[in-house]
């Protein structure tokens, strides 16, 4: 069975302080992790699809990179508009078809 | 270009009535989800179909929750009977191909009283 952890839960930056969240997998596996954004009220807004190891995606102030067990998404002086709920979710080899197995989240709160 | 569609965006109903969720897909995308969200468990994939047929529906929680898509452009998601247990955040979502990123309507917020 395909596992997502995320960590922190929650974190709270100022504005400028930059910082990682982290996701770690399990899976038999890998055919892609995904990140995700979502804000209060919407739906998740996909931001990164990352394949194997050592591939990095970037997007104005964030940055994705993968390794065998984990991900990170460095996040780069931030503002407060980058406030919100980061997901992250893997697709296994071994899961049926298209099923993506999302973890719990990291709620980021940025501060001016 | 138009997301995907969810409606309504809120439903308040009471227990034991039938719920009906509707959703349009992107347009060309051949991968249509399901999805459900709370707080105690976060966000679970309920079915998804390929062009228009039901591939995995492992994660409907009970006969009471069945799953449409009469074509390509459309989809329902119904309960009947409803119960409280029910309440939560549901969401579609259409992709364009197996392994391609998945793009989620704004769901429906559902409250079973």
């Amino acid at each position: 069975e395909d596992q997502v952890t995320q960590s922190p839960e929650a974190l709270r930056l100022q504005e400028g302080e930059s910082s990682s969240l982290n996701c770690s997998y399990t899976v038999s596996g890998l055919r892609g992790l995904f990140w995700y954004r979502q804000d209060p009220g919407k739906g998740p807004e996909f931001l990164f699809t990352l394949y194997s190891a050592g591939e990095e995606k970037e997007k104005e102030r964030l940055k994705a990179t993968l390794t065998k067990k984990e991900s990170f998404l460095h996040i780069t002086a931030p503002k407060p508009e980058d406030s919100a709920t980061y997901l992250c979710a893997v697709q296994g080899l071994e899961t049926s078809g298209s099923r993506l197995t999302f973890g719990e989240g990291t709620q980021l709160t940025v501060n001016p | 270009d138009a997301g995907v569609i969810q409606s309504p965006r809120h439903e308040v109903t009471e227990m034991g009535q039938e719920v009906t969720l509707r959703c349009k897909p992107i347009s060309g995308h051949d991968y249509l989800f399901w999805y459900r969200q709370t707080m105690m468990r976060g966000l679970e994939l309920l079915i998804y179909f390929n062009n228009n047929v039901p591939i995995d529906d492992s994660g409907m929680p009970e006969d009471r929750f069945s799953a449409k898509m009469p074509n390509a452009s459309f989809s329902t998601l119904k309960i009947q009977p409803s119960e409280p247990r029910d309440s939560a955040v549901y969401f579609c979502a259409s992709s364009l191909g197996r392994r391609q990123p998945q793009h989620f309507g704004d769901g429906t917020r559902l409250s079973i009283l």
